[in-house]
């Protein structure tokens, strides 16, 4: 199993554009989330979705789009870029019930300038 | 508001040695801690703790959770070069199954 793929792994912006950033799972998990990370804040909920047609905000949404249109996929989308943007982006998912535990994704690091 | 902070920051050690990583948490509603380590990628997970004074252990690492104290431990004994990573800890709350709040981890350096 793939598990959680995240593309692209690297993406440079300038302030302004526009981009999505890709998250799919092969698990069936109907949980899915975003976060970013960002040096000596740890890790920061953007926003998640318990299932297809279903999400939420996390702690600091905005800037960012989300939609979950099928179980596998929920990207996230970057309407206008700001500088403050720049980090290193995660996907995470887990069954809704049950096991608590979080798949990361290998991560997506974006500059914006 | 609900609040994880670990220590120390960083820490660098020597092949050989025991290292102890720290995470207390001021939460309401709180149902478990989950630790995990962060090589270059994906964190990956190690240890969830949901009970108080249970160990946790697999190897060389091993986790106990203090609710009372608010706090847990991780330990790394005979630490290895491979040891060498970020280690985080989240906590889940009861009353949000959709919410971790992770700390900003502990930074561990194993020297040769």
């Amino acid at each position: 199993n793939a598990g959680v793929t995240q593309t692209p792994k690297f993406q440079v912006l300038k302030t302004g554009q526009s981009m999505t950033l890709q998250c799919a799972q092969d698990m069936n998990h109907e949980y899915m989330s975003w976060y970013r990370q960002d040096p000596g804040m740890g890790l920061r909920l953007i926003h998640y979705s318990v299932g297809a047609g279903i999400t939420d905000q996390g702690e600091v949404p905005n800037g960012y789009n989300v939609s979950r249109s099928t179980t596998e996929d929920f990207p996230l989308r970057l309407l206008s870029a700001a500088p403050s943007q720049t980090s290193v982006y995660f996907c995470a998912s887990r069954p809704r019930r049950g096991d608590e535990k979080l798949f990361f994704g290998s991560g997506t690091q974006l500059s914006v300038l | 508001e609900d609040k994880v902070v670990q220590s120390p920051l960083s820490l660098v050690v020597h092949e050989g040695d025991t290292v102890t990583l720290n995470c207390s948490y001021e939460v309401t509603n709180f149902r478990s801690l989950l630790w995990y380590k962060q090589e270059k990628k994906a964190p990956t997970f190690l240890f969830m703790l949901t009970s108080s004074g249970i160990e946790k252990k697999s190897g060389r690492l091993s986790s106990i959770l203090d609710k009372k104290e608010l706090f847990s431990i991780l330990n790394i004994t005979a630490t290895q070069t491979g040891d060498s990573a970020v280690y985080l800890c989240a906590v889940w709350l009861v009353y949000n199954f959709n919410k971790f709040y992770f700390g900003s981890g502990t930074k561990l350096n194993v020297k040769p």
